[in-house]
């Protein structure tokens, strides 16, 4: 059964500060794998999608990395600014359904 | 663009009462899902529609039952509201394994 983990469950950081987010998967069967953010109180965004042929995505200062083989995905937020304060979750599809399994999230503040 | 819209942003029900929480997405996609989000339990799978008149269980669909007439509208349905279904409820929809989020109701039961 896979099973998605994300460390740390919360980070504090300097505003200016490049970061790392990590996202561990247990089977490496996935089709794609999604991050998303959260504000409080509000629904989730999408950020990048991976396919699992793909190594990485960027978008702005936002760049996902996969490692299928070693079932991880980072984050790396570059220039970090208080309004990427926000929770961060991975999500991966497996090849056999059209369900996605969660990671809990890292929850993330740019301290000004 | 890609849009999902939700009913209503909050909603205050009695125990015992029916609630509909409608989703309308735009962009033709087949999948549509309900989530339920409750602090320390992340996001958990209520059912999904993989066509219209289709459904499936997820991983928690006691008390919930859904509706899909519509290729564009998924309702998620409480028989009689409970406390215990006080929540975040997610909508979202998806075409090749994407999935694309609606704002979310927070339902309050009292």
């Amino acid at each position: 059964k896979q099973e998605v983990t994300q460390i740390p469950a919360a980070l504090s950081v300097p505003e200016g500060e490049n970061l790392v987010l990590n996202c561990s998967f247990t089977d490496s069967a996935i089709y794609n794998l999604q991050w998303f953010r959260q504000d409080p109180g509000k629904g989730l965004t999408s950020l990048l999608l991976i396919q699992s042929s793909q190594r990485e995505q960027t978008s702005g200062r936002l760049n996902a990395s996969l490692d299928k083989s070693s079932g991880r995905s980072t984050l790396y937020i570059a220039a970090s600014q208080p309004g990427d304060s926000a929770t961060y979750l991975c999500a991966v599809y497996m090849d056999s359904n059209y369900q996605l399994i969660w990671g809990a999230g890292t929850k993330l503040i740019i301290k000004p | 663009d890609v849009k999902v819209t939700q009913s209503s942003r909050y909603l205050v029900k009695r125990t015992g009462e029916k609630v509909f929480l409608e989703c309308v997405q735009d962009m033709d996609h087949e999948n549509m899902f309900w989530y339920r989000q409750d602090p320390g339990l992340g996001l958990r799978l209520i059912y999904f529609s993989y066509d219209v008149k289709m459904k499936e269980k997820g991983d928690i669909p006691e008390g919930y039952s859904v509706s899909r007439e519509k290729k564009e509208r998924f309702s998620l349905i409480l028989e009689s509201a409970s406390t215990n279904q006080t929540s975040m409820y997610l909508c979202a929809s998806s075409s090749d394994r994407e999935q694309y989020f609606g704002p979310g109701t927070r339902l309050t039961v009292t």
